[in-house]
């Protein structure tokens, strides 16, 4: 079985500033790991993925995540944020040979001015 | 090119009775999945429907059942709600790759509220 561990529930941080949100997996096949972004009273939007190849993804708004297979981690990372970056951040890793997604319980990123 | 739709998107129900929720995937994907997410959780996988058939199942209970029509649209029926089925209902859908479910794409969820 899969399962999926974001450390951090809430992470405040100021406007400019950069930010890393964790997430560790566990997973005794190879997996494909994303992270997907929730904004409020909207649904899950993706934001990056990792499935093969580059260890090192990144998104088209200044996002990166980084697979590392040793330490079963998959964090992102952000080197200067806004305002508009806060938002829920859910990671998320499928098995390979199953069809379901197993979710992180998310974390809260909240920007400030 | 619209996305994954859902309806209703907010609903209140009492305990005991039975809900219908409805989903339009997005054009071109041909397998649709389900999730919950409760309030302060990360989503939780339900069923995932592909060729109008279940094709695997999360840890819910029978009450939980689904379907998927030809044209690809599906429905989520749950039937003697109880309070904790309290949440938000994700719908998502993905095309079949080489045997893999591809990027999910979500809609913006039904919000049920059990009373």
């Amino acid at each position: 079985a899969q399962s999926v561990t974001q450390l951090d529930s809430q992470v405040p941080v100021f406007e400019e500033a950069p930010v890393e949100l964790r997430c560790n997996y566990s997973s005794s096949v190879s997996v494909y790991l994303f992270w997907y972004v929730q904004y409020p009273n909207q649904g899950l939007q993706l934001l990056l993925k990792y499935l093969s190849g580059s260890t090192l993804v990144e998104s088209i708004n200044g996002f990166e995540a980084e697979f590392n297979k040793s330490q079963t981690s998959f964090h992102l990372r952000k080197p200067s944020v806004h305002i508009s970056d806060t938002a829920e951040y859910f990671c998320a890793v499928s098995a390979s040979g199953t069809y379901k997604y197993i979710f992180g319980t998310g974390t809260r990123l909240k920007v400030l001015a | 090119d619209a996305g994954v739709t859902q309806s209703p998107t907010h609903l209140i129900k009492t305990r005991g009775q039975q809900v219908t929720l409805r989903c339009s995937p997005k054009s071109g994907h041909d397998t649709v999945s389900w999730y919950q997410q409760a309030l302060g959780q990360g989503p939780q996988f339900i069923f995932q429907y592909y060729e109008e058939e279940e094709r695997q199942r999360g840890n819910f209970p029978d009450r939980f059942s689904g379907h998927q029509f030809p044209n690809y649209s599906s429905e989520l029926n749950v039937n003697a709600l109880l309070l904790g089925d309290s949440a938000l209902y994700l719908c998502a859908s993905s095309l079949i790759s080489g045997g893999v479910t591809g990027e999910l794409f979500f809609g913006e969820g039904s919000r049920l509220t059990v009373l």
